[in-house]
């Protein structure tokens, strides 16, 4: 079976910088997805990494190691709609997804 | 924008009901999938399909089937739905291919009583 870990629960200050790590144990590997999911919405697509290093999108960011099977997602100038759930997905083999159990993200004023 | 709707945002049915999830997309995707969500277990896939009347089982399908008559409609059925099938139920579609990234519809929460 696939094994993608990630931290339960982050919490942080509003401005401030948090990293969700994610490891991953999976048979074969055709990249990382990092979704965010408010409560009770959708899981919205953050980010593809399929090599190695690190991918900038504004404030959010992402980082791979495929050697080290782990990514981190890096979230900067934390703003309160960033409280949300943050999953870490890999592609192993064909279409599917394997998803890590998430990790929600509290942000305080 | 890719639109992934679903039938229902919540459903509440009894315990041997038939109970029926529809998801459709307007994006012509090949993919489509259904998962279920639990506080913990973050999301399983139950049954996938890539085309038409084409499908494979993901992680957990007992308990559940599923029918893709039409390209862009793909629907998940209990059919006898149980008290551990309450869950949050999301579909998602992509273009064929690895990597492809999957869009998700909102969600349906079902709770069987």
């Amino acid at each position: 079976g696939q094994n993608i870990d990630q931290p339960t629960e982050m919490t942080a200050t509003e401005g401030a910088i948090v990293q969700i790590n994610c490891t991953y144990q999976t048979s074969g590997f055709n990249g990382l997805f990092w979704y965010q999911q408010h409560a009770g919405e959708a899981p919205t697509f953050l980010s593809y990494n399929v090599l190695d290093g690190l991918e900038e999108k504004g404030r959010f960011s992402s980082f791979l190691s495929r050697s080290k099977g782990y990514s981190y997602l890096l979230l900067k100038e934390l703003q309160m709609k960033d409280s949300a759930s943050y999953l870490c997905a890999v592609n192993p083999n064909d279409y599917k997804l394997s998803f890590g159990a998430g990790t929600t993200v509290t942000v305080r004023a | 924008d890719v639109k992934v709707t679903q039938s229902s945002r919540y459903l509440v049915k009894r315990t041997g009901e038939k109970v029926f999830l529809e998801c459709v997309q307007d994006m012509d995707h090949e993919n489509m999938f259904w998962y279920r969500q639990d506080p913990g277990l973050g999301l399983r896939l139950i049954y996938f399909s890539y085309d038409v009347k084409m499908k494979e089982k993901g992680d957990i399908p007992e308990g559940y089937s599923v029918s893709r008559e039409k390209k862009e409609r793909f629907s998940l059925i209990l059919e006898s739905a149980s008290t551990n099938q309450t869950s949050m139920y999301l579909c998602a579609s992509s273009f064929l291919g690895k990597g492809e990234t999957q869009y998700f519809g909102p969600g349906t929460r079902l709770l069987v009583l």
